[in-house]
């Protein structure tokens, strides 16, 4: 099993949909849960972190949290052409593992006009 | 407020040269971080730094790779004898210290084995 497993991909929805992005992950230390968004030959760029279970909202962003269930989720409304782009998910190490990410592979979402 | 910064952006050389890169974090933050993401993969951590201490190193990490932040600003990381398998992209990631806090990206340098 995958320390961090992402929903395959690609994801394709139209423009103005709702694109959910989901990830699961094994390390039960895990206290800190980030989605990352990186464009084709970019770095990544931080989008939204949670650390509580529930829901937290940024804007057009919605991330998702439930660690009993050791899952993660981001939600992207009114999604646009730029938003597509790879998603990585990385859980932050808790325990011994402070401070280290752990990513996933990265789901790729295509918003088409 | 400038971001991370990675020299060189690319890098082209040939099996079995020696090769270093730069990072310089933000400028507050006291943890450094090195990943390696290679094409379709997310990145992999490879080691971080909480001002000069190395605090953590990956498996990945062989005996040709060293990473140094000697005065706990910059950092630098060295592959020795590069291998084809080597090619991949290096970025490096800054952070504040308290609790788990967002780690921020510089642009990466790209290196390519001949």
């Amino acid at each position: 099993q995958k320390e961090v497993e992402q929903n395959s991909g690609p994801l394709s929805v139209p423009e103005g949909a709702i694109a959910s992005l989901n990830c699961t992950y094994s390390d039960r230390g895990s206290q800190s849960f980030f989605w990352y968004r990186q464009y084709s030959g970019k770095s990544p760029e931080l989008i939204m972190f949670i650390y509580s279970n529930g829901d937290k909202e940024d804007g057009r962003f919605t991330a998702q949290l439930n660690k009993a269930s050791q899952y993660v989720s981001l939600l992207i409304r009114d999604s646009q052409p730029s938003d597509s782009a790879t998603y990585l998910c990385a859980p932050g190490g808790g325990g011994t593992s402070y401070g280290k990410l752990t990513f996933g592979q990265g789901t790729i979402l295509t918003v088409h006009p | 407020d400038t971001g991370v910064s990675q020299d060189p952006r690319h890098k082209i050389t040939k099996r079995g040269q020696n090769v270093t890169f730069r990072c310089d974090p933000i400028s507050e933050h006291n943890r450094l971080y090195w990943y390696r993401q290679t094409l379709g993969q997310g990145p992999e951590f490879l080691t971080y730094f909480q001002n000069e201490a190395q605090l953590e190193k990956s498996r990945l990490l062989s005996d040709r790779f060293s990473a140094e932040r000697p005065k706990g600003s910059f950092s630098t990381l060295e592959i020795q004898r590069t291998e084809q398998g080597d090619s991949a992209m290096y970025l490096c990631a800054s952070s504040l210290t308290t609790g788990e806090q967002p780690q921020h990206f510089g642009d990466g340098t790209r290196l390519s084995i001949l």
